[in-house]
C-alpha cells in the first residue's frame, strides 16, 4: 500500500514571496505519478501540476514548479511570486501507473497555505 | 464541455435515513471514482467503476455503503441507514477511457453531507 505524508499542516507566506510545500510517499512501486492539487473555500478541486516517475525533469506550469527526488520518495511544490489567490488547501497525491484501466489517488492530508497581503 | 457534475450539492439527513448522491461524469469519460472527505482530512478513496462494472472497492466500507454506474445515467452512490460520522464532503471524479499519459482525474464541486 502506498503512503503519503505531508508534514506541514498549515504555512503562511507574505504576498509575492516564494513558498515551497513538502511532500514524501513511501512505494515499492517503480513506474506511478505524483500531483498536486489544490482546495481553495469553494471545495472544488484543482490539479495544479502532475510528475511522471519515469521522467528525470522536473514539471513546471508557469509560477509552479516541483522539486521530484525519486531516490528520496520526495515531490516538493514550489509557488514562485505568490499571490492571492494562491490561499487554499494543497494536497500532494500518487497514482500507481495501471497496465489496464485507471488507478486511485492516495491523498495527504494537506497543507493550509494562507497568503498573506 | 460541462464539468463533473454533482447532486446535490448538500444534503441533510436524519440518523437512520438513507442518502443518495449523483455523480454524472464529463462528456466521453467512462471511469469514474468515489472519494470521502473528513472535516479537516484529506480526501480518501472508496470505489472506482467504469459503466456496469465495480472496478475497486476496496476504500468502501463493508456495510451500508454501495455505488453503480449503469449503462445509462449517473453514477450513484448510496449509503442506507446513515450515521453522524457520515457527515462528509463526498466528490466524484472521472477520467477517459485511453489510459495514456493523460490519466488526470476530474473533479466535481462535492456533495457535503450532514447527518443530524
Amino acid at each position: 500500500a502506498q503512503t503519503v505524508t505531508q508534514s506541514q499542516p498549515e504555512m503562511s507566506v507574505q504576498e509575492a514571496e516564494t513558498v515551497t510545500l513538502s511532500c514524501t510517499y513511501d512505494t515499492s512501486e517503480s513506474n506511478y505519478y505524483l500531483f498536486w492539487y489544490k482546495q481553495p473555500p469553494s471545495r472544488q478541486m484543482i490539479l495544479v501540476i502532475r510528475q511522471e516517475a519515469y521522467k528525470q525533469q522536473n514539471a513546471t506550469e508557469n509560477r509552479f514548479s516541483v522539486n521530484f527526488q525519486k531516490a528520496a520518495k520526495s515531490f516538493s511544490l514550489k509557488i514562485s511570486d505568490s499571490q492571492l489567490g494562491d490561499t487554499a488547501m494543497y494536497f500532494c497525491a500518487f497514482m500507481k501507473h495501471a497496465n489496464f484501466g485507471n488507478e486511485k489517488l492516495t491523498f495527504g492530508t494537506g497543507t493550509r497555505l494562507t497568503i498573506i497581503p | 464541455n460541462a464539468g463533473v457534475m454533482q447532486n446535490p450539492r448538500h444534503l441533510v439527513r436524519r440518523r437512520g435515513q438513507e442518502a443518495r448522491l449523483r455523480c454524472s461524469p464529463m462528456k466521453g469519460h467512462s471511469h469514474v471514482y468515489w472519494y470521502r472527505q473528513l472535516p479537516e482530512e484529506g480526501l480518501k478513496f472508496m470505489v472506482y467503476l467504469q459503466k456496469e462494472n465495480i472496478i475497486d472497492e476496496s476504500g468502501m466500507p463493508k456495510e451500508r455503503f454501495s455505488a453503480e454506474f449503469p449503462k445509462e445515467g449517473p453514477s450513484i452512490l448510496r449509503i442506507q441507514q446513515v450515521v453522524r460520522g457520515d457527515s462528509a464532503a463526498y466528490f466524484c471524479a472521472s477520467s477517459p477511457l485511453d489510459r495514456g499519459e493523460r490519466n488526470e482525474q476530474f473533479f466535481g464541486p462535492g456533495t457535503r453531507l450532514t447527518v443530524l
